[in-house]
């Protein structure tokens, strides 16, 4: 079993719609959790940094934390064609030298 | 959100021959850079860790003597892959973290293509 389950998708959704992706992990270790979005032929894109449980908004991105569960969520609203990419969920722990563990990424496709 | 650059985007070379790949961040200190390559549809497969000052750590698997790493400034780490060869042709990307906090910011990759 790996650390961190992600759903590869395709998710598939119309323009507006939101989108909801999640990741659960096994280590309770993991302090600190990342949402990267990432095109094709290019590098991650960090789009929301939480370190604890709840929620956490920026802009169209809602992030989800729950360490009791070891789930966390990305909700984007109002999604657009440009947010078609992949997103990884990330996390690490101080302790293991901030390496982060990755989630497989989930392929998101938002349709005009 | 900070600012992470590769340098080059895309090179091109010849079997045999070395390469060096720069990972600047342009508006924040990093005590810590990771590498990282990348193949088609596949996740980040980490390669090493840099610490400036101090020697990488490598992963199990990834040859130190052939993915050279320098950590020389807080803002700079370089990669230099040795007597390259066409299995190292891969997109190497690599991150940083903010010195005062737990974020990871990515450059834009770096694709390798050797012939």
């Amino acid at each position: 079993q790996k650390e961190v389950e992600q759903d590869p998708g395709p998710l598939s959704v119309p323009e507006g719609a939101i989108v909801s992706l999640n990741c659960t992990y096994s280590n309770s270790a993991f302090q600190y959790f990342m949402w990267y979005r990432q095109y094709s032929r290019k590098g991650p894109e960090l789009l929301m940094y939480t370190y604890s449980s709840g929620n956490k908004e920026d802009g169209r991105f809602t992030a989800q934390v729950d360490k009791s569960s070891k789930y966390i969520s990305l909700f984007i609203r109002d999604s657009q064609p440009s947010d078609s990419a992949t997103y990884l969920c990330a996390m690490t722990r101080q302790a293991a030298g901030n390496k982060l563990t990755f989630g497989g990424g989930t392929r998101v496709l938002v349709k005009p | 959100g900070a600012v992470v650059s590769q340098h080059p985007s895309w090179v091109i070379c010849k079997s045999g021959t070395s390469v060096k790949i720069e990972c600047r961040s342009l508006d924040f200190q990093a005590t810590t850079m990771f590498w990282y390559r990348q193949f088609p549809k596949q996740s980040l497969m980490l390669m090493a860790t840099s610490n400036e000052g101090s020697k990488a750590t490598y992963e199990q698997g990834v040859e130190k003597d052939k993915f050279l790493i320098n950590h020389a400034s807080l803002t700079l780490s370089t990669l230099t892959v040795t007597s390259a060869h066409p299995e190292d042709s891969s997109f190497y990307i690599c991150s940083a973290r903010v010195s005062t906090s737990h974020e990871q910011y990515f450059g834009p990759g770096t694709r390798l293509t050797v012939t």
